[in-house]
């Protein structure tokens, strides 16, 4: 089974602050992604990634940032959390175009 | 506008009853679509591929109407599991970037 994992399930953050949150899948997949998703809303891309060190801005990348140094960990960057970035945060991995796997999500709150 | 819009609901149903989800999309260039299940608290997992002709998978059966942008997705004989919010996916981009677009879900919800 494919599996993606998330650094935390809760995380709970200071204005300003730096936040990383991890995810790392074991399926060798070359394609990976950040969403986040609200009510109303749905899930919104903020960042993808198709190989090692490559990264393409989402829909919605602004304050965030990412980093792909090794194919199977991407992580996302909130240079510096802001109250509206309380959210859920869902990571994909994919190796076609037919099946994107989730991790749990993170479910962030920044006050 | 949205690019894949879809009716909020909720719906309530009876177990045993049919239900059915509709979506729009507005990328006529879409190639591929997708109905995903997201369970409360929990990740979306992917349901069924839609294909062309209309496809089907046990109680499942998605349709797809390329003319008119809009894709749906039947539940025959609903059970209590099938609780849930339902996402509609459309494909975008090519290659490498090629991304999914997801909707806004359906919620259902199974009386007993």
């Amino acid at each position: 089974d494919v599996k993606v994992t998330q650094s935390s399930r809760y995380l709970v953050k200071r204005t300003g602050e730096k936040v990383f949150l991890e995810c790392v899948q074991d399926m060798d997949h070359e394609n990976m992604f950040w969403y986040r998703q609200d009510p109303g809303l749905g899930l919104r891309l903020i960042y993808f990634s198709y190989d090692v060190k490559m990264k393409e801005k989402g829909d919605i990348p602004e304050g965030y940032s990412v980093s792909r140094e090794k194919k199977e960990r991407f992580s996302l960057i909130l240079e510096s959390a802001s109250t509206n970035q309380t959210s859920m945060y869902l990571c994909a991995s994919r190796a076609t175009v037919y099946e994107q796997y989730f991790g749990p999500g993170t479910r962030l709150t920044v006050t | 506008r949205k690019e894949v819009e879809q009716d909020p609901g909720p719906f309530n149903v009876p177990e045993g009853a049919t239900v059915a989800f509709n979506c729009t999309y507005s990328n006529s260039a879409s190639q591929s679509f997708f109905w995903y299940r997201q369970d409360c608290r929990k990740e979306p997992k992917l349901l069924m591929s839609v294909y062309s002709s209309g496809n089907e998978d046990g109680r499942f059966t998605a349709q797809l109407n390329r003319a008119s942008q809009y894709i749906s997705l039947l539940i025959r004989d609903s059970k209590l599991s099938d609780s849930a919010t339902y996402l509609c996916v459309v494909n975008r981009g090519r290659g490498s970037a090629r991304q999914l677009t997801f909707g806004s879900g359906t919620q259902l919800t199974v009386l007993p």
